[in-house]
């Protein structure tokens, strides 16, 4: 069956440090995968998106990378601020694109 | 910013009955999705909708949920006989063309918190 995989564990960086985090799959074979960060009570957030056929995309301070021969995607924050700490999710879309399934995320905490 | 709104933002039920979660997506947008969250749990796919059809559908969305488009603006989730299972955060999402065309992110709503007693 196929699976989506995060740190379940929270990962705690002190700020001006970047934040490395990590979403595995497996049995997909999907043609993009997007990152969103989501707070407390509130709804995901769209991140950033990456397509099976790029190897990296960057916006501002974070950074995604995508590889298919390992099926993992790295998500970066350099710089890391206070601000930045929430959840972030990784999710794959199935091959028509109308449904994306979520790993269980990642809790990252930066400090001061 | 645009944004996809949902109501009521805390609902409580009691079990057995039905119960309607609404939403207002964002007003260009062609597609629309449930989500719903159990506490502590991951984000899980319910239904998509395009062209006022169901496109996908997942597992949990069996014959006790159906959405509409009542009107060019509201997107509804109706439960008909809750279950104390049911209890979660639902989340409406909409996106403005579908996932087969490139760079295709959802937009999230806050969500509905659902309690069944």
């Amino acid at each position: 069956s196929q699976k989506i995989e995060q740190n379940s564990e929270a990962l705690n960086i002190q700020e001006g440090k970047t934040a490395t985090l990590t979403c595995n799959y497996t049995n997909y074979s999907p043609a993009y995968l997007q990152w969103y960060r989501q707070d407390p009570g509130r709804g995901p957030v769209f991140l950033l998106l990456i397509r099976e056929n790029e190897k990296e995309k960057r916006k501002e301070r974070l950074k995604v990378t995508f590889d298919t021969t390992l099926k993992q995607s790295l998500f970066h924050i350099t710089a890391s601020q206070p601000a930045d700490s929430a959840t972030y999710l990784c999710a794959l879309a199935n091959n028509a694109g109308n449904m994306l399934t979520f790993g269980g995320g990642t809790r990252l905490m930066v400090k001061p | 910013e645009p944004e996809v709104t949902q109501t009521p933002s805390h609902q409580v039920t009691q079990m057995g009955q039905e119960v309607i979660l609404r939403c207002v997506p964002i007003s260009n947008h062609l597609y629309f999705y449930w989500y719903r969250q159990i506490l502590g749990q991951k984000v899980e796919f319910l239904v998509s909708f395009y062209n006022n059809e169901i496109s996908e559908k997942s597992e949990i969305f069996d014959d006790q949920f159906s959405v509409e488009r009542p009107d060019g603006s509201n997107f509804t989730l109706k439960i008909r006989s809750t279950k104390l299972e049911d209890s979660a955060m639902y989340f409406c999402a909409s996106s403005e063309l579908g996932g087969g065309f490139d760079n295709q992110p959802q937009h999230f709503g806050d969500g509905t918190r659902l309690s069944i007693l």
